[in-house]
C-alpha cells in the first residue's frame, strides 16, 4: 500500500537560511510522482514542486528543490534563502500507476516557522 | 482569477442538517477531485470525476455523501444529516487530463456544531 512519512512535525529556520525537510514514501509501483505542496494558515494548498520516478534529475522550482534518492525512497523538499512568508504547513504527496485516478496520497505535513 | 474556487469558504450547521458545497474548477481541468482534511492530518481523497463521471469514492465517503459534477464543468458535495465528526476542511482540486499536477482551491471549512 501506498504511503507517505514526514517525521518532522515542527522545524525552525533562520531567516535567509536554507531548510530541508523530510519525505519517505513506500510504493511497489514502478511508475509514480511525488509533489510538495505549501499550506499557510489561510487553508489552501499551494503546489511547489513536482518529481517523477522517471526523472533523472532532481526538480528544482526558484528557491525550492527536490532531493531525490530513489533507492532510499526518499524526496525531501530543500527550501533555500528561507523567508518569512515561507513559514506555513508543507505536505509531501504521492500519486501511484499511470491509468488510474492520479489520486494523491498526503503525508501528516510538517510546520516550518522562520525566525527574523 | 483563474483558479479554483470554492463557495462556501466556511459554513456551521446543526448536526443532523444537510450542507451542499460547490467547486468550481480551472477551465479546460477536466478532472476533479475532492478531499477532505482534519484538524493537525494531510488531506484525504474522497471521489474523482473525469468530465462528469465519477470514477472512483474513497471508502471515507458514506452513503450520506454525493457528489455530483453534472455538465463536467462546476461541481458539488452534499453531505447529509451532518455529524460532528464530519467537522473538516473539504477541498476541491482539478487538473488536465492524464497530468500529474493537481490544482487546490481555497477550501470549506465545516463546522457541525
Amino acid at each position: 500500500a501506498q504511503k507517505i512519512t514526514q517525521t518532522q512535525p515542527g522545524m525552525f529556520v533562520q531567516e535567509k537560511e536554507a531548510v530541508t525537510l523530510d519525505c519517505t514514501y513506500d510504493t511497489s509501483d514502478p511508475s509514480y510522482g511525488l509533489f510538495w505542496y505549501k499550506q499557510p494558515s489561510s487553508g489552501e494548498m499551494i503546489f511547489l514542486i513536482y518529481q517523477g520516478s522517471y526523472d533523472q534529475q532532481n526538480a528544482t522550482e526558484g528557491r525550492y528543490s527536490l532531493n531525490f534518492q530513489k533507492a532510499r525512497k526518499s524526496a525531501n523538499l530543500v527550501i533555500s534563502a528561507s523567508q518569512l512568508g515561507d513559514s506555513a504547513m508543507y505536505f509531501c504527496a504521492m500519486r501511484e500507476g499511470e491509468d488510474s485516478s492520479y489520486k494523491l496520497i498526503f503525508g501528516s505535513g510538517t510546520r516550518l516557522l522562520v525566525r527574523p | 482569477d483563474t483558479g479554483v474556487s470554492q463557495d462556501p469558504r466556511h459554513k456551521i450547521t446543526k448536526r443532523g442538517q444537510n450542507v451542499t458545497f460547490r467547486c468550481d474548477p480551472i477551465s479546460e481541468h477536466n478532472r476533479l477531485y475532492w478531499y477532505r482534511q482534519t484538524l493537525g492530518q494531510g488531506p484525504e481523497f474522497l471521489t474523482y470525476f473525469q468530465n462528469e463521471a465519477q470514477l472512483e469514492k474513497s471508502r471515507l465517503l458514506s452513503d450520506r455523501f454525493s457528489a455530483e459534477r453534472p455538465k463536467g464543468s462546476f461541481s458539488t458535495l452534499e453531505i447529509q444529516r451532518t455529524e460532528q465528526g464530519d467537522s473538516a476542511m473539504y477541498l476541491c482540486a482539478s487538473s488536465f487530463p492524464r497530468a500529474d499536477t493537481q490544482y487546490f482551491g481555497p477550501g470549506t471549512r465545516l463546522t457541525v456544531l
